[in-house]
Protein backbone atom coordinates (compact mmCIF):
# COMPACT_ATOMS: atom_id res chain seq x y z
CA UNK A 1 0.00 0.00 0.00
CA UNK A 2 1.17 3.69 -0.93
CA UNK A 3 2.56 5.37 1.56
CA UNK A 4 1.43 9.39 2.88
CA UNK A 5 3.28 11.96 3.92
CA UNK A 6 2.21 14.26 6.23
CA UNK A 7 3.53 17.55 8.50
CA UNK A 8 4.39 16.57 11.93
CA UNK A 9 2.70 19.36 13.66
CA UNK A 10 0.61 22.49 12.97
CA UNK A 11 -0.26 25.63 15.44
CA UNK A 12 -3.78 27.31 14.91
CA UNK A 13 -5.64 29.55 16.94
CA UNK A 14 -9.65 28.88 17.53
CA UNK A 15 -11.76 30.14 14.97
CA UNK A 16 -9.62 29.54 12.10
CA UNK A 17 -9.71 27.48 9.22
CA UNK A 18 -6.77 24.89 9.42
CA UNK A 19 -5.97 22.50 6.27
CA UNK A 20 -4.00 19.97 6.54
CA UNK A 21 -2.38 18.42 3.26
CA UNK A 22 -1.14 14.81 2.90
CA UNK A 23 1.18 13.81 -0.49
CA UNK A 24 0.71 10.51 -1.34
CA UNK A 25 2.42 10.16 -4.82
CA UNK A 26 2.10 6.43 -5.55
CA UNK A 27 -1.45 6.13 -4.67
CA UNK A 28 -3.12 3.61 -7.13
CA UNK A 29 -6.26 3.55 -9.10
CA UNK A 30 -8.36 1.70 -6.12
CA UNK A 31 -7.60 3.87 -2.97
CA UNK A 32 -9.46 5.74 -1.04
CA UNK A 33 -8.43 8.59 0.97
CA UNK A 34 -9.49 8.46 4.12
CA UNK A 35 -8.79 11.18 7.61
CA UNK A 36 -8.90 10.09 10.99
CA UNK A 37 -8.72 11.88 14.23
CA UNK A 38 -6.87 10.48 17.64
CA UNK A 39 -7.22 12.10 20.85
CA UNK A 40 -4.82 11.42 23.56
CA UNK A 41 -5.62 7.97 25.12
CA UNK A 42 -8.51 6.74 22.66
CA UNK A 43 -8.59 4.90 19.27
CA UNK A 44 -8.61 6.86 15.71
CA UNK A 45 -12.11 8.21 14.97
CA UNK A 46 -13.00 8.57 11.36
CA UNK A 47 -13.60 11.93 9.87
CA UNK A 48 -13.74 11.93 6.10
CA UNK A 49 -13.34 9.98 2.94
CA UNK A 50 -12.74 10.90 -0.67
CA UNK A 51 -11.68 9.60 -4.12
CA UNK A 52 -11.68 12.38 -6.33
CA UNK A 53 -12.53 16.28 -6.29
CA UNK A 54 -14.20 17.26 -3.01
CA UNK A 55 -16.06 15.80 -0.06
CA UNK A 56 -17.60 17.46 2.72
CA UNK A 57 -19.58 16.78 5.90
CA UNK A 58 -20.89 17.95 9.18
CA UNK A 59 -17.06 18.11 10.23
CA UNK A 60 -14.95 18.85 7.29
CA UNK A 61 -13.87 19.05 4.28
CA UNK A 62 -11.93 16.98 1.65
CA UNK A 63 -10.10 18.47 -0.99
CA UNK A 64 -8.46 16.04 -3.74
CA UNK A 65 -7.08 17.40 -7.19
CA UNK A 66 -6.68 15.83 -10.57
CA UNK A 67 -3.90 13.65 -10.61
CA UNK A 68 -4.90 12.34 -6.50
CA UNK A 69 -1.34 12.92 -5.76
CA UNK A 70 -2.34 14.84 -2.52
CA UNK A 71 -5.27 15.40 -0.66
CA UNK A 72 -6.56 18.61 2.15
CA UNK A 73 -7.98 18.04 5.08
CA UNK A 74 -10.05 21.42 5.87
CA UNK A 75 -11.26 22.28 9.42
CA UNK A 76 -13.56 25.35 9.28
CA UNK A 77 -13.70 27.49 12.54
CA UNK A 78 -11.16 25.20 14.89
CA UNK A 79 -12.06 24.73 18.44
CA UNK A 80 -9.80 24.02 21.30
CA UNK A 81 -11.26 20.55 20.99
CA UNK A 82 -10.14 20.17 17.77
CA UNK A 83 -6.79 19.52 19.24
CA UNK A 84 -5.69 16.00 18.11
CA UNK A 85 -3.52 13.88 15.78
CA UNK A 86 -4.92 13.90 12.50
CA UNK A 87 -3.97 10.65 9.99
CA UNK A 88 -3.94 10.92 6.26
CA UNK A 89 -4.35 6.88 4.96
CA UNK A 90 -5.14 5.16 1.62
CA UNK A 91 -7.62 2.50 1.89
CA UNK A 92 -7.69 -0.14 -0.46
CA UNK A 93 -10.27 -2.92 -0.02
CA UNK A 94 -9.12 -4.43 3.53
CA UNK A 95 -6.09 -2.56 4.74
CA UNK A 96 -5.53 0.97 5.71
CA UNK A 97 -1.78 1.90 7.28
CA UNK A 98 -1.90 4.77 9.30
CA UNK A 99 1.85 7.12 8.98
CA UNK A 100 2.50 9.50 11.92
CA UNK A 101 0.13 12.01 11.33
CA UNK A 102 0.14 15.36 11.79
CA UNK A 103 -0.52 16.87 15.58
CA UNK A 104 -2.51 19.76 15.64
CA UNK A 105 -2.48 22.61 18.42
CA UNK A 106 -5.12 24.72 18.98
CA UNK A 107 -4.47 27.84 20.96
CA UNK A 108 -7.11 30.24 22.50
CA UNK B 1 -24.83 -0.89 20.30
CA UNK B 2 -21.19 -1.23 22.55
CA UNK B 3 -19.37 -1.17 19.10
CA UNK B 4 -15.92 -2.22 20.34
CA UNK B 5 -15.09 -3.62 23.28
CA UNK B 6 -11.49 -4.46 24.55
CA UNK B 7 -10.24 -6.21 27.49
CA UNK B 8 -8.39 -5.10 29.63
CA UNK B 9 -8.09 -1.65 29.74
CA UNK B 10 -4.25 -1.95 31.18
CA UNK B 11 -1.99 -5.09 31.80
CA UNK B 12 1.65 -5.43 33.01
CA UNK B 13 3.33 -8.54 31.73
CA UNK B 14 6.87 -10.29 32.88
CA UNK B 15 9.19 -11.09 30.36
CA UNK B 16 8.49 -14.44 28.81
CA UNK B 17 4.85 -14.70 29.96
CA UNK B 18 2.14 -15.01 28.03
CA UNK B 19 -1.54 -13.17 27.26
CA UNK B 20 -4.52 -12.78 25.45
CA UNK B 21 -5.97 -9.28 24.36
CA UNK B 22 -9.67 -9.26 24.19
CA UNK B 23 -12.34 -7.81 21.58
CA UNK B 24 -15.46 -7.61 20.58
CA UNK B 25 -17.80 -6.31 18.46
CA UNK B 26 -21.78 -6.26 18.62
CA UNK B 27 -21.98 -4.00 14.68
CA UNK B 28 -22.01 -7.69 12.62
CA UNK B 29 -18.99 -6.34 11.29
CA UNK B 30 -16.58 -9.03 9.01
CA UNK B 31 -13.93 -7.45 9.09
CA UNK B 32 -11.36 -6.95 12.50
CA UNK B 33 -8.24 -5.62 12.91
CA UNK B 34 -5.52 -5.37 15.77
CA UNK B 35 -3.21 -2.50 15.96
CA UNK B 36 -0.45 -1.53 17.99
CA UNK B 37 0.60 1.83 18.81
CA UNK B 38 3.77 2.71 20.30
CA UNK B 39 4.60 6.45 22.31
CA UNK B 40 4.25 9.19 19.62
CA UNK B 41 3.79 7.31 16.65
CA UNK B 42 1.23 6.17 14.01
CA UNK B 43 -0.33 2.59 14.46
CA UNK B 44 0.96 -0.35 12.71
CA UNK B 45 -1.18 -3.00 11.84
CA UNK B 46 -0.72 -6.41 12.88
CA UNK B 47 -3.56 -8.68 11.96
CA UNK B 48 -6.54 -8.38 10.48
CA UNK B 49 -9.36 -10.83 9.37
CA UNK B 50 -11.84 -10.75 6.75
CA UNK B 51 -14.58 -13.08 8.37
CA UNK B 52 -14.94 -16.05 10.99
CA UNK B 53 -12.09 -18.78 10.00
CA UNK B 54 -9.74 -16.63 7.75
CA UNK B 55 -7.36 -13.90 9.16
CA UNK B 56 -3.87 -12.36 7.89
CA UNK B 57 -0.87 -10.86 8.70
CA UNK B 58 -0.38 -6.69 8.10
CA UNK B 59 2.83 -5.18 8.81
CA UNK B 60 4.01 -6.43 12.10
CA UNK B 61 3.21 -10.09 13.27
CA UNK B 62 6.14 -11.14 14.64
CA UNK B 63 4.96 -12.00 17.94
CA UNK B 64 1.35 -12.27 17.75
CA UNK B 65 -1.27 -14.82 17.25
CA UNK B 66 -4.73 -14.42 16.41
CA UNK B 67 -7.69 -16.32 15.68
CA UNK B 68 -11.42 -15.81 14.29
CA UNK B 69 -13.75 -18.23 15.70
CA UNK B 70 -17.14 -16.14 15.43
CA UNK B 71 -17.70 -12.85 13.67
CA UNK B 72 -17.97 -10.95 17.36
CA UNK B 73 -14.75 -12.09 18.11
CA UNK B 74 -11.28 -11.39 17.42
CA UNK B 75 -8.20 -12.40 20.06
CA UNK B 76 -4.57 -11.48 19.91
CA UNK B 77 -2.72 -14.16 21.73
CA UNK B 78 1.12 -12.64 22.91
CA UNK B 79 2.99 -15.82 23.74
CA UNK B 80 6.29 -14.70 24.60
CA UNK B 81 6.34 -10.97 26.39
CA UNK B 82 9.48 -9.22 25.26
CA UNK B 83 10.12 -5.43 26.23
CA UNK B 84 9.67 -4.19 22.50
CA UNK B 85 5.73 -5.29 22.74
CA UNK B 86 5.18 -2.61 25.25
CA UNK B 87 2.69 0.08 23.56
CA UNK B 88 -1.12 0.48 23.20
CA UNK B 89 -3.44 -2.19 20.91
CA UNK B 90 -6.34 -1.26 19.38
CA UNK B 91 -8.78 -3.32 17.88
CA UNK B 92 -10.95 -2.26 15.02
CA UNK B 93 -14.02 -3.25 13.11
CA UNK B 94 -15.45 -2.32 9.59
CA UNK B 95 -18.52 -3.96 7.52
CA UNK B 96 -16.26 -5.23 5.05
CA UNK B 97 -19.32 -4.66 2.15
CA UNK B 98 -17.70 -2.43 -0.11
CA UNK B 99 -15.40 -0.67 -1.35
CA UNK B 100 -15.41 2.28 0.68
CA UNK B 101 -14.82 1.26 4.63
CA UNK B 102 -14.82 2.86 7.97
CA UNK B 103 -12.98 1.61 10.91
CA UNK B 104 -14.49 1.40 14.05
CA UNK B 105 -11.82 1.75 17.01
CA UNK B 106 -11.99 -0.02 20.76
CA UNK B 107 -10.72 2.09 23.67
CA UNK B 108 -7.52 0.37 23.51
CA UNK B 109 -5.28 -1.82 25.67
CA UNK B 110 -2.22 -0.39 27.52
CA UNK B 111 0.33 -2.94 27.90
CA UNK B 112 3.81 -2.89 29.74
CA UNK B 113 6.06 -5.32 29.89
CA UNK B 114 8.98 -5.48 32.16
Amino acid sequence: LAKTTQPISMDSYEGQEVNITCSHNNIATNDYITWYQQFPSQGPRFIIQGYKTKVTNEVASLFIPADRKSSTLSLPRVSLSDTAVYYCLLYNFNKFYFGSGTKLNVKP
Amino acid sequence: NAGVTQTPKFRILKIGQSMTLQCAQDMNHNYMYWYRQDPGMGLKLIYYSVGAGITDKGEVPNGYNVSRSTTEDFPLRLELAAPSQTSVYFCASSTGTGIQETQYFGPGTRLLVL
